[in-house]
């Protein structure tokens, strides 16, 4: 497709629970960011790539979220023991590289209940 | 004190209306300043990008940076049904780093036909 892909578009999980939500960046985009929207907020940055190195992870509120990207293109965002907190929509951005325009997908709306 | 703040509205205005949307903010090292717009249920998408201080317009759009009140607004003339979303604006300190993007909590805008 031709701009950022997130899947899935909903997750509703138990507390405790582990998930993983998954990010399609456009094609040969090199830098990717996944930031997190509480109602009402606007998105809060977590943690940036370049390539396939986390060069920003200052984000992140604790050790139970990590985030791969091994090939430097789809990305991995993955919450351990989910607390109700987590509750937000997190939404992935790719750009050509660093310090260009972003481009947003759609979210993925994570439902801790 | 939030860094950057933003009345969250709603804002209701008739079709054909100027609309008026701003933010202050507290970090004087901002350099870079953005405004995005959010449909519901959908990722942000840039719509105006700035640096430092003045004015620049994109057709209906207006964005304006004021550093020295650390003031930005953004202008939309002859407002239509499908300006309709929430409206974040956003900046970043270039000698920190080129990626966290700071976003204000947005402002919801509704024109009404």
């Amino acid at each position: 497709g031709a701009g950022v892909s997130q899947t899935p578009s909903n997750k509703v999980t138990e507390k405790g629970k582990y998930v993983e939500l998954r990010c399609d960046p456009i094609s040969g985009h090199t830098a990717l960011y996944w930031y997190r929207q509480s109602l009402g907020q606007g998105p809060e940055f977590l943690i940036y790539f370049q390539g396939t190195g986390a060069a920003d992870d200052s984000g992140l509120p604790n050790d139970r979220f990590f985030a791969v990207r091994p090939e430097g293109s789809v990305s991995t965002l993955k919450i351990q023991r989910t607390e109700r907190g987590d509750s937000a929509v997190y939404l992935c951005a790719s750009s050509l590289r660093e310090g260009r325009e972003a481009f947003f997908g759609q979210g993925t709306r994570l439902t801790v209940v | 004190q939030k860094e950057v703040e933003q009345d969250p509205g709603p804002l209701s205005v008739p079709e054909g209306a100027i609309v008026s949307l701003n933010c202050t903010y507290s970090n004087s090292a901002f350099q870079y300043f953005m405004w995005y717009r959010q449909y519901s249920r959908k990722g942000p998408e840039l719509l105006m990008y700035t640096y430092s201080s003045g004015n620049k317009e994109d057709g209906r759009f207006t964005a304006q940076v004021d550093k020295s009140s650390k003031y930005i607004s953004l202008f939309i003339r002859d407002s239509q049904p499908s300006d309709s979303a929430t409206y974040l604006c956003a900046m970043m300190d270039p000698e920190t780093s080129y990626d966290k993007v700071i976003f204000g909590p947005g402002t919801s805008l509704s024109v009404i036909p």
